[in-house]
């Protein structure tokens, strides 16, 4: 059981959006910067979003974070089959003394 | 360009111990912590610590903070991860990643890039 709850999959048709969510707490996601990651199959976790809302350079305004209170939300839009991918949210909990992240969301392109 | 790679695949015997190394590339390495997160086959991912490449100072996670040691080498720009008393379910692809920024007032905790994973198979 995670400590950041995110839906086991989602799936959209291409050119469409989705959204995922990762719901924390405040000992968590209320209080400290949120980060996304993209898994392709077989391949290393790649950082998306950074500080809530950041993307690194190469990232495509396509792909967007936003968070409010103990919730983010990572949103694609214009899905590709190759968006085709495990998505990570993760963020320090100051309870737990360490980083979390979330079971991960399976994103299916229909 | 910023890279990481890490040392090949491992097997391993349940109560031994490994060392998987993370050789960091492209940027200064002491400006940066290096974390290490493993995923278990089929499995999520887990934080297992960091280490700052500034100034050694380390952060484990609780459930394993009594059988890893996380270390650097600023000479040659390496990290690395020792797991002890290894276990079936140490069973894991192991990833280094850079992040945090050191040494900084708030720690903000993204990871990019990681390594390209170790595989560390506990078996009898």
């Amino acid at each position: 059981q995670s400590v950041l709850t995110q839906p086991p999959s989602v799936s959209a048709a291409p050119r469409q959006k989705v959204t995922i969510s990762c719901s924390g707490s405040s000992s968590n996601i209320g209080n400290n910067y949120v980060s996304w990651y993209q898994q392709l199959p077989g391949t290393a976790p790649k950082l998306l979003i950074f500080d809530n809302d950041k993307r690194p350079s190469g990232i495509p305004d396509r792909i967007s974070g936003s968070k409010s209170g103990t919730s983010a939300t990572l949103g694609i839009t214009g899905v590709q089959t190759g968006d085709e991918a495990d998505y990570y949210c993760g963020t320090w909990d100051s309870s737990l003394r360490g980083v979390v992240f979330g079971g991960g969301t399976k994103l299916t392109v229909l | 360009q910023v890279q990481l790679v890490q040392s090949g695949a491992e097997m391993k015997k349940p109560g031994a111990s490994v060392k998987v190394s993370c050789k960091a590339s492209g940027y200064t390495f002491t400006s940066y912590g290096i974390t290490w997160v493993r995923q278990a086959p089929g499995q999520g991912l887990e934080w297992m610590g960091w280490i700052s490449a500034y100034n050694g100072n380390t952060n484990y996670a609780q459930n394993i903070q009594d059988r890893v040691t996380m270390t650097t080498d600023t000479s040659t720009s390496k990290a690395y991860m020792e797991l002890r008393n290894l276990r079936s379910d140490d069973t894991a692809v192991y990833y280094c990643a850079r992040g945090p920024v050191v040494p900084a007032s708030i720690l903000r905790y993204w990871f990019d890039p990681w390594g390209q994973g170790t595989l560390v198979t506990v078996s009898s």
